[in-house]
């Protein structure tokens, strides 16, 4: 079980917009930043937003991220074929002083 | 251009022991706090241990607290990971990652650049 909790999976169709959202508590996303990370199959992990809603460079502006309270969303829209992959959003927790991920969500682009 | 390559993976059986390595490039290593996270077959991720930039902090998850050492040798360039005690729970591809920004030296975000090393743990 991990701490943070996010969907086992989510689908949209090529062009639609999908929302995978990350639920945490007070002494990890309450208080710290949320991050998202993409892995393509058979990939290693890339980061895709940082710091609740910037993107590192490179990243397409089709990937949006923000954070209110406990909770942390990644959007996607305009969904290509290419996003299929497992997304994991990742913060600290104070209670634990140790970095937690989400459980991941694989997305399938119907 | 960062670079991350890690080794020292292999098959050990449970109790054994093993070393990773990860030796980086392209960045000044030294400056840099630094984590390894893994990945079970089939699984999501997991951290397991970070260190600060100068090597004085190490910070370690619950499921390997006791069991794992992280060092650094920032005249090399190089991370370990010290396993001991080893179970088939540590079966796992071991990544070791970048941290990215921010203060906290056990947080990320990370950044990956290595394909990992797998260690399996089996009799």
């Amino acid at each position: 079980q991990s701490v943070l909790t996010q969907p086992t999976s989510v689908s949209g169709a090529p062009g639609q917009s999908v929302t995978i959202f990350c639920t945490g508590s007070s002494s990890n996303l309450g208080t710290y930043d949320a991050h998202w990370y993409q892995q393509l199959p058979g990939t290693i992990p890339q980061l895709l937003i940082h710091t609740d809603d910037k993107r590192p460079s490179g990243v397409p502006d089709r990937f949006s991220g923000s954070k209110s309270g406990i909770s942390a969303a990644l959007v996607i829209t305009g969904l290509q074929a290419e996003d299929e992959a497992d997304y994991y959003c990742q913060s600290y927790d104070s209670s634990l002083r140790a970095t937690v991920f989400g459980g991941g969500t694989k997305l399938t682009v119907l | 251009e960062v670079q991350l390559l890690e080794s020292g993976g292999g098959l050990i059986q449970p109790g054994g022991s093993l070393r990773l390595s990860c030796a980086a490039s392209g960045f000044t290593f030294s400056i840099h706090a630094m984590s390894w996270v893994r990945q079970a077959p089939g699984k999501g991720l997991e951290w397991v241990s970070g260190i600060s930039a100068s090597g004085g902090d190490t910070y370690y998850a619950d499921s390997v607290r006791g069991r794992f050492i992280s060092s650094r040798d920032n005249s090399q360039n190089t991370l370990y990971l010290q396993m001991s005690s080893l179970t088939v729970e540590d079966t796992a591809i071991y990544y070791c990652a970048k941290k990215y920004r921010g203060i906290i030296p056990a947080a990320g975000p990370f950044d990956f650049r290595g394909q990992g090393t797998l260690v399996t743990v089996s009799s």
